[in-house]
This record gives C-alpha cells, structure tokens and sequence, in this order.
C-alpha cells in the first residue's frame, strides 16, 4: 500500500499543551497534505506541503517535511478542546491522494 | 461542507439490492472521488473522474460502478450490496493538486 501512517494512533493531552502527530509513507511525493476530521463529519483541509519545501506554518500548525525519511509531522501548539479531531495525512502520487489510518487526538479541558 | 453535497446523508438497505449515492459539486471542479472510511482501514479510493464520463477505478472498486453524466454529479452505485458495503462514504473533489474538499458523508448500512 501506498498510503502514509500515523503515529501514534492515539493521542491524549491537557489544553495548552503541545500535540505532535507523525507520518511515514512509502513511495516519493508530489506533496504531503494533513486533514482533520471531526467525529461524524467529512475530512478538512488542514495544510499543504510541497516536496521541495521543509516546513510550513498556519496559526497553531507547524508542518515538517523530511523526503530522505519518507516522513513528516503535524505540531498543533496551545491545544484547544475545539481540537480534538482525528487527523489524516494524505500523500499525492501519481494522480491520486491516499491517505494513511488517521492519530485521534483528544484534548482534555 | 460549501460547494458539495452528498445524499442520501443516512441509508439502510437489505443485502443484493441495488444502490446509488449522488455526490453534487458546485464548483465546477474537473475531478470527484469517492471514498469509503472503515475503522482500522482509514479511507480507500472506490472510483475517481477525471471528467465528463471519464472515470478510473481505485484501490476497493469491485462490487461499486460511478457514473457522470455532467460534471457537477458523480454516482456511485452499489450493483447488489453486501454486508461487506457497510460504510461511510465520502465523495470530495479538487482541481489539480490542491487539496480535497470533501462532503459530509453518507452512512450506509447493509442488513
């Protein structure tokens, strides 16, 4: 399978802390994507990261990208409760994006 | 979720019935998609267009048909359903290689 992978699966944290989620993938990319996804609903578009690009900020999100490992990770600074979410990387291949099995982060008030 | 629409949002149909989720966009995007989302699986790629009648089978696709007829509307049909089928399933669309934007899903259950 080409679809990246999350670690850790789950992730529990108070709020105002700090949240990091990895991925790993298999094949070289086109770009890397992170999702978020909350319970019930459709995936959202969190952030893109180009493979010629090593990191990316959008307000609290930090995005790491590191080719040579076939890994990044998401850093979501200040935790909110709003945050709790599932989070999903997706990687773009070819002409398609697959998507690995997702962190659930829960952030406790 | 602004610019797609999936119906039916809920479904409960009897196993070797025939059945067909409309995705609606109206942003005039050149490719849809549908997902299934199973816990432990994450989501898999059933069909994809790339455009009016131009559709391409993804990674789950036996026992699933699309069709799209015009570029807003991408139907996926389950030919005869199965236990296997219970699901949820997400249509999104995206225009080259930006992101997805996804609808906000249909839950399928097959007795």
């Amino acid at each position: 399978s080409q679809q990246g992978e999350e670690d850790p699966q789950a992730l529990s944290i108070q709020e105002g802390e700090n949240a990091t989620m990895n991925c790993s993938y298999k094949t070289s990319i086109n770009n890397l994507q992170w999702y978020r996804q909350n319970s019930g609903r459709g995936l959202v578009h969190l952030i893109l990261i180009r493979s010629n690009e090593r990191e990316k900020h959008s307000g609290r999100l930090r995005v790491t990208l590191d080719t040579s490992k076939k890994s990044s990770s998401l850093l979501i600074t200040a935790s909110r409760a709003a945050d709790t979410a599932s989070y999903f990387c997706a990687t773009f291949t070819g002409n398609q994006f697959y998507f690995g099995t997702g962190t659930s982060l829960t952030v406790i008030p | 979720d602004a610019g797609i629409t999936q119906s039916p949002r809920h479904k409960v149909t009897e196993t070797g019935t025939p059945v067909t989720l409309r995705c609606h966009q109206t942003e005039n995007h050149r490719y849809m998609y549908w997902y299934r989302q199973d816990p432990g699986h994450g989501l898999r790629l059933i069909h994809y267009s790339y455009g009016v009648k131009d559709t391409d089978k993804g990674e789950v696709s036996d026992g699933y048909s699309v069709s799209r007829s015009k570029t807003e509307d991408f139907l996926l049909t389950l030919e005869s359903a199965t236990s296997s089928q219970t699901s949820v399933y997400f249509c999104a669309i995206s225009e080259g290689l930006r992101g997805y934007t996804f609808g906000s899903g249909t839950r399928l259950t097959v007795v």
